[in-house]
């Protein structure tokens, strides 16, 4: 069973960078089946996507924090990372980590699912002085 | 960006009663696979989201069939046949056809 655990400081300050990472465990990251995602959530509101990486490297951000936003990814140790630079108290927030299952490979074609099964507990991050 | 929009946002119902979820989406959900890739997710007090539906219908693992989710092109539902006290929670919609993805701003089940 795959599971995602969240880690990171829990306070940051303004105009700092919040750094969080997810460890992967149950499973192999480096599984061509699965986009890695972060996904938050302010204090009593919806979710907001906030990217994904993919066990090449490859990536993709959402526009609306795209020149805040970096993710990575440590295959050996099995870990996909945030960063997301210039922080203010709008991005106080639960921060999750969330594997997204693209697709299964069969005999005959491959089958494309992109759904996010397996989240983290999530880790709370506030952005204060 | 596809907007999701929920409606409700509240749906406040009695143990045994139905409960109907509405989720509509600013432009067609249908991928260039031919495809629809709209999910709904039980957000239960305290806890990460939970994966219920993917695809429009499709039932995840371990989601009682009480639970069913119908739609298509911009107009989706999700269908509670009997609501349970352990249904309390909220519920949102997700598109994954295009990039970013993006959410409904929930809707709140609970309890009357």
């Amino acid at each position: 069973q795959v599971q995602l655990q969240e880690s990171g400081p829990g306070l940051v300050k303004p105009s700092q960078t919040l750094s969080l990472t997810c460890t992967v465990s149950g499973g192999s990251i480096s599984s061509g089946e699965y986009y890695w995602s972060w996904i938050r959530q302010p204090p009593g509101k919806g979710l907001e996507w906030i990217g994904y990486i993919y066990y090449s490297g490859s990536f993709y951000y959402n526009p609306s924090l795209k020149s805040r936003v970096a993710i990575s990814v440590d295959t050996s140790r099995n870990q996909f990372s945030l960063r997301l630079s210039s922080v203010t108290a709008a991005d106080t927030a639960m921060y999750y980590c969330a594997r997204e299952n693209v697709l299964e490979r069969t005999h005959i074609a491959p089958t494309y699912y992109f759904y996010m099964d397996v989240w983290g507990k999530g880790t709370t991050v506030t952005v204060s002085s | 960006d596809i907007v999701m929009t929920q409606t409700p946002l509240s749906s406040p119902v009695t143990l045994g009663q139905p409960a109907s979820l509405s989720c509509r989406s600013s432009q067609s959900l249908v991928h260039s696979d031919g495809y629809t890739y709209l999910s709904w997710l039980q957000q239960r007090p305290g806890q990460p989201p939970r994966l219920l539906i993917y695809k429009v219908s499709n039932r995840f693992s371990g989601v009682p069939d009480r639970i069913s989710g119908s739609g298509a092109g911009t107009d989706f539902t999700l269908k509670i046949s009997r609501v349970e006290a352990e249904d309390v929670g909220v519920y949102y919609c997700m598109q994954a056809s295009q990039f970013p993805r993006t959410f409904g701003q929930g809707t709140k089940v609970e309890i009357k």
